[in-house]
């Protein structure tokens, strides 16, 4: 495919409950970013990877949240023990981040809905 | 404060009109400035990015910056029906961390 893919694509859940959420960036896409939105909301930023390498983390709003990027390419972001809060669109999206690039177009994914109850 | 504000609108514009839409973003340390649309229920495209202070045109769109001011903004011109969603603007040091405005909703009238 050509772009950014996530799954599953809405994901319902018991309060309590683990959640994985997996993303798929363009082919040869250095750098991948994680968002969380809410309605009416912008993205809000969550965590940053370069290649395999998680460079920041500082959006991850406690340590229930937690992602990986083991071979640089797929990534999922790992929910332990949703709350009903934790409700939202997730989005990831990829960019080239070539070296020396003075700017990287980020392509979202179409995101992932989840839902605790 | 948020690091990056937009005024919610709706903005309202009859179809022909320049659409102006702003930003303004608390960290001075801001290198690189984006604006993207959102179409309800889609995700977000990139629309132009700046980091230059003054005007970058691309097509009937123009992206505004002032870093004294802290002020970037978006005009496009001969809005189109097509061109009603959420615009955000987003803001980034370096390339690691992004901030993202609320958007506004533009509503271009026939």
């Amino acid at each position: 495919g050509a772009g950014v893919s996530q799954s599953p694509r809405y994901k319902v859940t018991k309060r309590g409950q683990d959640v994985a959420l997996r993303c798929d960036p363009i082919s040869g896409h250095v750098s991948l970013y994680w968002y969380r939105q809410a309605l009416g909301q912008g993205p809000e930023f969550l965590t940053y990877f370069n290649y395999e390498a998680q460079q920041d983390k500082s959006g991850l709003p406690n340590d229930r949240f937690s992602a990986e990027r083991p071979e640089g390419s797929i990534s999922t972001l790992t929910i332990q023990r949703t709350e009903q809060r934790d409700s939202a669109m997730y989005r990831c999206a990829s960019s080239l981040g070539a070296r020396g690039s003075s700017y990287n177009e980020q392509f979202f994914g179409p995101g992932t809905r989840l839902t605790v109850l | 404060q948020k690091e990056v504000e937009q005024n919610s609108g709706p903005l309202s514009v009859p179809e022909g009109a320049i659409a102006s839409l702003n930003c303004t973003y608390s960290d001075r340390g801001s290198q690189s400035f984006f604006w993207y649309r959102q179409y309800s229920g889609k995700s977000p495209e990139l629309i132009m990015f700046i980091y230059s202070n003054g005007d970058k045109e691309d097509g009937r769109f123009t992206a505004q910056l002032n870093k004294a001011s802290q002020y970037v903004s978006l005009l496009i011109r001969d809005s189109q029906p097509s061109d009603s969603a959420t615009y955000l603007c987003a803001v980034t040091y370096n390339f690691n961390k992004f901030y993202f405005g609320s958007g506004t909703k533009l509503n271009v009238k026939p």
